[in-house]
């Protein structure tokens, strides 16, 4: 079955990079995504990722990967305190509909 | 541009009072139209999903229930709430797009059942 995983707290000093990984399970998904949860609010999506793509860049997000681990990652360059909130990995797969699987979320603290 | 709206945005209910929260969204047709449900500190659980009017799918048994009376209009409902439906609910929808598939969520609505 699908499973999505990712790490629960991460910290980090603002200014500094933040890297959030995610890995899934199911080889046959097409899109992994990002999404961003500030607190009290809906999901907000960051920015996705084609499986036949290894990066993309936009901004200060960097998606990287790694098909053959099946491992995603969310690199935020020069971490800024508005980055604070959750972070939800999720994936679809080809078939359209109930197919799209979330992680758990990270929660991301960014510290003065 | 698509636009999702949810209300109310909080609710405070009594345990065993009936529930209704209503989901609308703008700007597209035939969207797939999903019910998380994210309890606090937790991730999202996936509770209905519809592909069309009047279809609805249930991913968990439990006290809820959804219809989809209008093609962009979806309501989650409960005869008698719990207090384990605490939680915050999340409305999504989405459509297939050049083979892709994009969820888009609505503000949430904060349920406290006492």
């Amino acid at each position: 079955g699908e499973d999505v995983e990712q790490s629960l707290f991460l910290s980090v000093r603002e200014g500094d990079s933040s890297v959030i990984n995610c890995t899934y399970t199911d080889s046959s998904s097409t899109y992994l995504y990002w999404y961003k949860q500030e607190p009290g609010a809906g999901l907000q999506l960051l920015t996705y990722i084609f499986s036949n793509m290894d990066m993309k860049q936009d901004q200060r997000l960097t998606v990287l990967l790694n098909k053959k681990d099946k491992h995603l990652s969310l690199r935020i360059a020069d971490t800024q305190t508005g980055d604070s909130a959750i972070y939800f990995c999720a994936e679809s797969m080809q078939n359209y509909g109930q197919n799209f699987v979330f992680g758990p979320g990270t929660r991301l603290s960014v510290l003065p | 541009s698509q636009t999702i709206h949810q209300w109310p945005a909080t609710l405070v209910q009594p345990v065993g009072s009936p529930l209704s929260l209503e989901c609308t969204v703008e700007g597209t047709s035939n969207p797939n139209l999903y019910w998380y449900r994210q309890a606090a500190g937790r991730g999202l659980q996936l509770l209905f999903y519809s592909v069309g009017i009047g279809q609805i799918s249930s991913e968990v048994p439990q006290n809820l229930s959804a219809s989809r009376p209008q093609d962009r209009q979806f309501i989650l409902s409960s005869k008698k709430l719990l207090l384990s439906d605490s939680g915050f609910y999340l409305c999504a929808w989405s459509v297939l797009k050049g083979g892709k598939e994009t969820q888009y969520f609505g503000p949430g609505t904060r349920l406290l059942v006492l």
